[in-house]
């Protein structure tokens, strides 16, 4: 089936440095959507990307889709403490399966 | 808008108990909800979908008669974890989209122990 696999597991910054979070499906992806989980809390919608290429921003977050609709990014400018918590990307295959297969997530820890 | 609403927010009961979680949709119809399973510091693993009216779509592994999902109306899915045990003891989530390719909006999840 399919598998979306979400690199790093882990990433610790000092507050203002820069954070990115990569996500690669196996198969090509109708549209994928990112998540950020607080601890304790539930996931909450970021964005959704659907064209291949694309490219959205979000104050000091951008995302990325890949050409081929496989791969994805988000990058965080000038991390803050309020970033803290785990961000999770989620393929779409499309059709009228509405599943979402998600990745393992990041977890991001900022230092102030 | 979208807002998803989901109770309870903690269980704590003893084994044998069944548990019935609700999850609502506030402001959408739902035709398809989703039941998810979190375990600490690990990703969200999909237990089946719920469809408005007609039979849950359960992902493999997952025991149809351990958790009994109904989807009553469009804007109401319930999970019912039967005769839990401690091993069932784990952050319950629950999400709706209002159509395919849109965004999937979450509960704030049920907390299950059973001791």
């Amino acid at each position: 089936g399919q598998q979306v696999m979400q690199i790093p597991q882990y990433q610790h910054v000092q507050e203002g440095e820069d954070f990115t979070t990569y996500c690669n499906s196996s198969t090509t992806l109708s549209n994928i959507q990112w998540y950020k989980q607080r601890p304790g809390g539930h996931p909450v919608f970021l964005i959704q990307l659907v064209k291949s290429g694309e490219v959205k921003k979000q104050k000091r977050l951008t995302f990325q889709f890949g050409e081929a609709k496989k791969n994805s990014s988000l990058h965080i400018t000038a991390t803050q403490t309020t970033d803290v918590g785990t961000y999770f990307c989620a393929g779409n295959s499309g059709g009228s399966n509405y599943k979402l297969t998600f990745g393992k997530g990041t977890l991001l820890t900022v230092n102030p | 808008g979208a807002v998803v609403s989901q109770h309870p927010s903690w269980v704590i009961c003893k084994s044998g108990t069944s548990v019935k979680i609700e999850c609502r949709s506030l402001d959408f119809q739902a035709t398809t909800m989703f039941w998810y399973r979190q375990f600490p510091k690990q990703s969200l693993m999909l237990m089946a979908t719920s469809n408005e009216g007609s039979k849950a779509t359960y992902e493999q592994g997952v025991e149809k008669d351990k958790f009994l999902i109904n989807h009553a109306s469009l804007t109401l899915s319930t999970l019912t974890v039967t005769s839990a045990h401690p091993e069932d003891s784990s952050f319950y989530i629950c999400s709706a989209s209002q159509t395919s390719n849109q965004p999937q909006h979450f509960g704030d999840g049920t907390r299950l122990s059973i001791l």
